[in-house]
């Protein structure tokens, strides 16, 4: 069962652009939502994360966007550079007994930004 | 403050074979996480730790996949025999307990199954 939906799976931007990916999720019991950005032949790292009860978060040229109704929450990443050119994958999380919390992935976006 | 660390990088063994992982969590970190994620694929958790005690393992193979965190810090996953469908990057993560939900991952293993 896909808990987290996320789309689209490539994505190509001209340089200054707005990229957007969007992610939609199932289970009411998240309560994290990150997004991760993974670049070739490194692990994921964590770019900026939001909690339920607001509905968006910016970090310099990151966004985050969220829907707790229609339970999407998206990411728009203005100003796109080439550097950004990586994927990104949404995640929800909930705690778990004994402790910490489980992260459910989505399937990742490939973001290529031009010039 | 250092990474978390993974080793090998990368391994290449024939199905059937065993093969183990290692991972040394960032100094401090008692939440331990092991995830498989396949080529074009979001990561997918195999098994958590807390300290030396297994919190959540319900997605881990269990005839084939193995973990342990002995001494609470760091750890090893182990296939055997291993398959094709193993073939993945396994990637460990940590976490400080009481900060909040980040995760830090390692670089990884690439593990290919021929």
């Amino acid at each position: 069962q896909q808990q987290v939906k996320q789309s689209p799976q490539s994505l190509i931007v001209q340089k200054g652009g707005i990229s957007i990916i969007n992610c939609a999720y199932e289970n009411t019991a998240f309560d994290y939502f990150p997004w991760y950005q993974q670049f070739p032949g490194k692990g994921p790292a964590l770019l900026i994360a939001i909690r339920p009860d607001v509905s968006e978060k910016k970090e310099g040229r990151f966004t985050i966007s969220f829907n707790k109704s229609a339970k999407q929450f998206s990411l728009h990443i203005m100003d796109s550079q080439p550097g950004d050119s990586a994927t990104y994958f949404c995640a929800a999380s909930k705690g778990v007994t004994g402790g910490g919390n489980k992260l459910t992935f989505g399937t990742g976006t490939q973001l290529k930004v031009e010039l | 403050e250092a990474g978390v660390a993974q080793s090998p990088r990368y391994k290449i063994i024939e199905k059937r074979q065993s093969v183990a992982f290692w991972c040394n969590p960032i100094s401090g970190h008692a939440t331990l996480y092991w995830y498989q994620q396949i080529l074009g694929q979001g990561p997918k958790l195999l098994i958590q730790f807390q300290n030396n005690g297994v919190v959540d393992d319900s997605q881990l193979p269990k005839d084939r996949f193995s973990a342990e965190r002995l001494k609470g810090v760091d750890s090893t996953l182990k296939i055997q025999p291993a398959k094709l469908e193993d073939s993945a990057v396994y990637l460990c993560a940590s976490r400080r307990w009481g900060s909040g939900y980040e995760q830090y991952f390692g670089p990884g293993t690439r593990l290919t199954v021929t």
